[in-house]
C-alpha cells in the first residue's frame, strides 16, 4: 500500500519557465513533509520541508504548497534551470509518533532543458 | 564530516550468493535506516535503528533479508540468498532524532550514496 504517491514517473520544461511536481499522501496522521532532490549516483538531498500548520514554504526558487483537505502538496521550481534536472521525491512524516520515519513516494523525474 | 559511507558502490553477484552490504553513519547520529530503491515503488524503507536498537523491520521483504548495528558506526544489510529480484540501489541513512524540525519530531536524513545491487 503506497501511503505516499507521485503519480507523474517524469516531468520535462523548459529553461526559465516553472515545474510543478506533484505529490499525494493517504495517511491522514503524517504532519510534516519533505522534498529530496536525487542525481544519478548520487543520495538524495534534503530540498525543502513543511509542516501540516502551514499551507506554504518558500525557499528561493522552491515553495512546497500544502493541500491538507486534499491531502497534496506540490513543488514549485521557479525558473526552472538545467541543473535542477534530477529526480525530486516526496516524503511524509507521522512526527508525532517521534520515529523520525520518512515514507517516500515513488520520485518525478525532472528534465529542465536549455 | 565524510557524511554517511557505504561500501560496496556496486556488486555483482550471482543468484544464490550471500550479499552484505556496509553503511557508516555520521558521527553523533542516533537513529539510522536502510531504504530500497526501484522503479515501481521508490524508496521503500526496510528497517531502522535507533540508538542501536531495531525499531520497525516490517519493510523487510523476506526472512532472507537481515540487519544488524552493532555499534552506533557501523550496520550491515545481508541477503541470504541472494535473488535476481533483490537487484537494486540500496540507501543507509542516518539522523540526529533530537534535533527535529520544528520540533515536530520529523528529521531530516542524510543519505550515503548507495549500494547499486544486481544479482544474476
Amino acid at each position: 500500500d503506497q501511503q505516499v504517491k507521485q503519480n507523474s514517473p517524469s516531468l520535462s520544461v523548459q529553461e526559465g519557465r516553472i515545474s510543478i511536481l506533484n505529490c499525494d499522501y493517504t495517511n491522514s496522521m503524517f504532519d510534516y513533509f519533505l522534498w529530496y532532490k536525487k542525481y544519478p549516483a548520487e543520495g538524495p538531498t534534503f530540498l525543502i520541508s513543511i509542516s501540516s500548520i502551514k499551507d506554504k514554504n518558500e525557499d528561493g526558487r522552491f515553495t512546497v504548497f500544502l493541500n491538507k483537505s486534499a491531502k497534496h502538496l506540490s513543488l514549485h521550481i521557479v525558473p526552472s534551470q538545467p541543473g535542477d534536472s534530477a529526480v525530486y521525491f516526496c516524503a511524509a512524516s507521522a512526527g508525532s509518533s517521534n520515529t523520525g520515519k520518512l515514507i517516500f513516494g515513488q520520485g518525478t523525474t525532472l528534465q529542465v532543458k536549455p | 564530516d565524510a557524511g554517511v559511507i557505504q561500501s560496496p558502490r556496486h556488486e555483482v553477484t550471482e543468484m544464490g550468493q550471500e550479499v552484505t552490504l556496509r553503511c557508516k553513519p555520521i558521527s553523533g547520529h542516533n537513529s539510522l535506516f536502510w531504504y530500497r530503491q526501484t522503479m515501481m515503488r521508490g524508496l521503500e524503507l526496510l528497517i531502522y535503528f535507533n540508538n542501536n536498537v531495531p525499531i520497525d523491520d516490517s519493510g523487510m521483504p523476506e526472512d532472507r533479508f537481515s540487519a544488524k548495528m552493532p555499534n552506533a558506526s557501523f550496520s550491515t544489510l545481508k541477503i541470504q540468498p541472494s535473488e535476481p529480484r533483490d537487484s537494486a540501489v540500496y540507501f543507509c541513512a542516518s539522523s540526529l532524532k533530537s534535533l527535529s524540525l520544528e520540533g515536530t519530531g520529523a528529521n531530516v536524513l542524510t543519505f550515503g550514496a548507495g549500494s547499486r545491487l544486481t544479482v544474476l
